[in-house]
């Protein structure tokens, strides 16, 4: 079945370290997207790609890089320079005819 | 900006129930709006795809509809079960090169058996 997964489900991260998620999908989408949730806050947009090797900051990329050297994958990296990066991370892709998302990946600073 | 609006924040209604949640966006000038519903803790499952072309779309016990002019959209669903349980999210994409989804904050509705 095609779909998108995002890997691992939880991940702990310490203080001042660089922390990478994970995201393929094998439905053939052009455009990936990260989106980063807050309780109280919705979705908001980090990160997107619409083609292979080019990507586009979002809302709130401060602190987070991605790379985009294949079309099913978008990884997310996390850096030392994100002060707050306890959240739940879904990612996306979509070919003109709405979002797939993925599981997700709760970030938890410890 | 785009802005989008859910109504209510929270829902509890006995099963059996029909309801409707709402949907609000400012700017009229949209691609399409997409239903989710997220469990706790998961990943976001779409239920329902608008095109700004389309007054409706209807998938089971599912309804949305869309009025672009006055920037809503409604979600109707039928005689309610408790595994309808879950966080529903509106989303407008509004193209033209935007590149994102805008989301509402969502409404957690809860049916009691």
């Amino acid at each position: 079945d095609g779909g998108i997964t995002q890997s691992p489900k939880y991940l702990f991260r310490k203080e001042g370290q660089n922390v990478t998620l994970s995201c393929e999908q094998n439905l053939n989408h052009d455009a990936m997207y990260w989106y980063r949730q807050d309780p109280g806050q919705g979705l908001r947009l980090i990160y997107y790609s619409q083609i292979v090797n080019d990507f586009q900051k979002g809302d709130i990329a401060e602190g987070y890089s991605v790379s985009r050297e294949k079309k099913e994958s978008f990884p997310l990296t996390v850096t030392s320079a994100q002060k707050n990066p306890t959240a739940f991370y879904l990612c996306a892709s979509e070919r003109g005819a709405g979002y797939t998302f993925g599981s997700g990946t709760r970030l938890t600073v410890v | 900006k785009q802005e989008v609006t859910q109504i209510p924040a929270a829902l509890s209604v006995p099963e059996g129930e029909n309801l409707v949640l709402n949907c609000s966006f400012t700017d009229s000038a949209i691609y399409n709006l997409q239903w989710f519903r997220q469990d706790p803790g998961k990943g976001l499952t779409s239920l329902l795809l608008i095109q700004s072309s389309q007054r409706e779309q209807t998938s089971g016990r599912l309804n949305a509809s869309l009025d672009k002019s006055s920037g809503r959209s409604t979600l109707y669903i039928a005689a309610s079960q408790p595994g309808d349980s879950a966080t529903y999210l509106c989303a407008v994409d509004s193209g033209a090169g935007s590149y994102q989804l805008t989301f509402g904050k969502g409404t957690k509705l809860s049916v009691i058996p």
